[in-house]
């Protein structure tokens, strides 16, 4: 594909259980990253990925999000024990560099996330 | 220190106006600030981009004029159209992650 892909598009669950997010970077692009959009608001970082680098967790809101790059390509945000307050649009990017050094950011269509 | 501040809320414009977007930060080490602008059910894109070293940058109907020493940028949309309605966000670079302000909502009416 051209882009950033994520999936699922949408995902419904209870609270309490976990859920995984996929996202699929565009080939060759060495930086990802996961953001958060929740309803009304701004975009909210997440996690940063930059090649085989450890990764920059700062942005994680609680213990129970983690998330891992294999094979410095595929990402995957895992959230567990899920809670109402963690529905939001999960949005992944992706980009050849480091964005500060100017390299674009693509962004993926997002994934919609409802807790109930 | 890693706030974005960005005003207005929300912004109606007339076509054919100027649409401005203020925004500010705190963090004097902040290098790379871009503007990305974001439709309805689709993810952010981004529209320009500046760096301190310059005072504006203009790419068509976008520029983004930058004051260094007021810690402040701004995004003029000259000429805006009904198709340039949706949410911008400004955002600024340090280290290795990119912070965003908290949008602002353009509606511009025929």
């Amino acid at each position: 594909g051209a882009g950033v892909s994520q999936s699922p598009s949408n995902k419904v669950t209870e609270k309490g259980k976990d859920v995984e997010l996929r996202c699929d970077p565009i080939s060759g692009h060495t930086a990802l990253y996961w953001y958060r959009q929740s309803l009304g608001q701004g975009l909210e970082f997440l996690i940063y990925f930059q090649g085989n680098s450890a990764p920059d967790k700062s942005g994680l809101p609680s213990d129970r999000f983690s998330a891992e790059r294999t094979g410095g390509s595929v990402s995957t945000l895992t959230i567990q024990r899920t809670q109402q307050e963690d529905s939001a649009v999960y949005l992944c990017a992706s980009s050849r560099g480091l964005a500060q050094h100017g390299e674009t950011q693509y962004f993926g269509p997002g994934t919609r996330l409802l807790v109930l | 220190q890693q706030q974005v501040k960005q005003s207005p809320q929300s912004l109606i414009v007339q076509k054919g106006g100027i649409s401005i977007i203020n925004c500010a930060y705190e963090n004097t080490a902040f290098d790379y600030f871009p503007w990305y602008q974001q439709f309805p059910g689709k993810g952010p894109a981004l529209l320009i981009a500046i760096r301190p070293d310059v005072s504006e940058k203009k790419e068509g109907r976008f520029t983004i004029s930058f004051n260094k020493s007021a810690k402040q940028f701004s995004l003029h949309i000259m000429d805006s159209q009904p198709g340039d309605s949706a949410t911008y966000f400004c955002a600024a670079g340090f280290y290795d992650k990119v912070i965003f302000g908290p949008g602002t909502s353009l509606s511009v009416i025929p």
